[in-house]
């Protein structure tokens, strides 16, 4: 069966503090690995998406990097704005249903002052 | 671009009621998907279209929630009659390409539904 999971749960850092999310994921024929940010009350946020064991995306204080069994998103110097929750996702090949996302339960952050 | 529009945000009803959500996905988007969202089992797929045909409801919970996607600026998705354990947040998203291997998809703000 397919499934991600995303470690930890919860993470509190304060403010200059860097550290890193986890997504692990069993999935067979994996097009995408796919991060999210969500604040509460609102929609999931696209942050980035991986397509290859290797590659690394970058966006402000992100950085997202990919394995063949797990992605990171590491955040250098957060602030409290960085606040949220991040979900990752991966698209899995279906035959024809591409473009299906299976997502993780998502790491809440909380950056203090 | 004004992204995925949803309405209503909130929404209280009564056990029984008819529920009707609305979703205009982005313009020029080929795919339409809706998700909900719970605490306990996170956010689940329910149903996807493509070209406004259906494609996968295999997340449909039961035969009380149906959607519907009459053209490629509109889509429903009605819970008949409604229970208090579909109180959740339902959210629609919409992507590029129908089908496509590369391709993001673009989340709306939620409707947030509690049946009482």
């Amino acid at each position: 069966e397919d499934q991600v999971t995303q470690s930890p749960e919860a993470l509190r850092l304060q403010e200059g503090e860097s550290s890193s999310l986890n997504c692990s994921y069993t999935v067979s024929g994996l097009r995408g690995l796919f991060w999210y940010r969500q604040d509460p009350g609102k929609g999931p946020e696209f942050l980035f998406t991986l397509y290859s064991a290797g590659e690394e995306k970058e966006k402000e204080r992100l950085k997202a990097t990919l394995t063949k069994k797990e992605s990171f998103l590491h955040i250098t110097a957060p602030k409290p704005e960085d606040s949220a929750t991040y979900l990752c996702a991966v698209q899995v090949f279906y035959g024809g249903a591409t473009n299906k996302l299976i997502f993780g339960t998502g790491t809440l952050l909380a950056v203090q002052p | 671009d004004a992204g995925v529009i949803q309405s209503p945000r909130h929404e209280v009803t009564e056990m029984g009621q008819e529920v009707t959500l609305r979703c205009k996905p982005i313009s020029g988007h080929n795919s339409l998907f809706w998700y909900r969202q719970t605490m306990m089992r996170g956010l689940e797929l329910l149903i996807y279209f493509n070209n406004n045909v259906p494609i996968d409801d295999s997340g449909m919970p039961e035969d009380r929630f149906s959607a519907k996607m009459p053209n490629a600026s509109f889509s429903t998705l009605k819970i008949q009659p409604s229970e208090p354990r579909d109180s959740a947040v339902y959210f629609c998203a919409s992507s590029r390409l129908a089908g496509g291997p590369r391709d993001t998809q673009y989340f709306g703000p939620g409707t947030r539904l509690t049946v009482l």
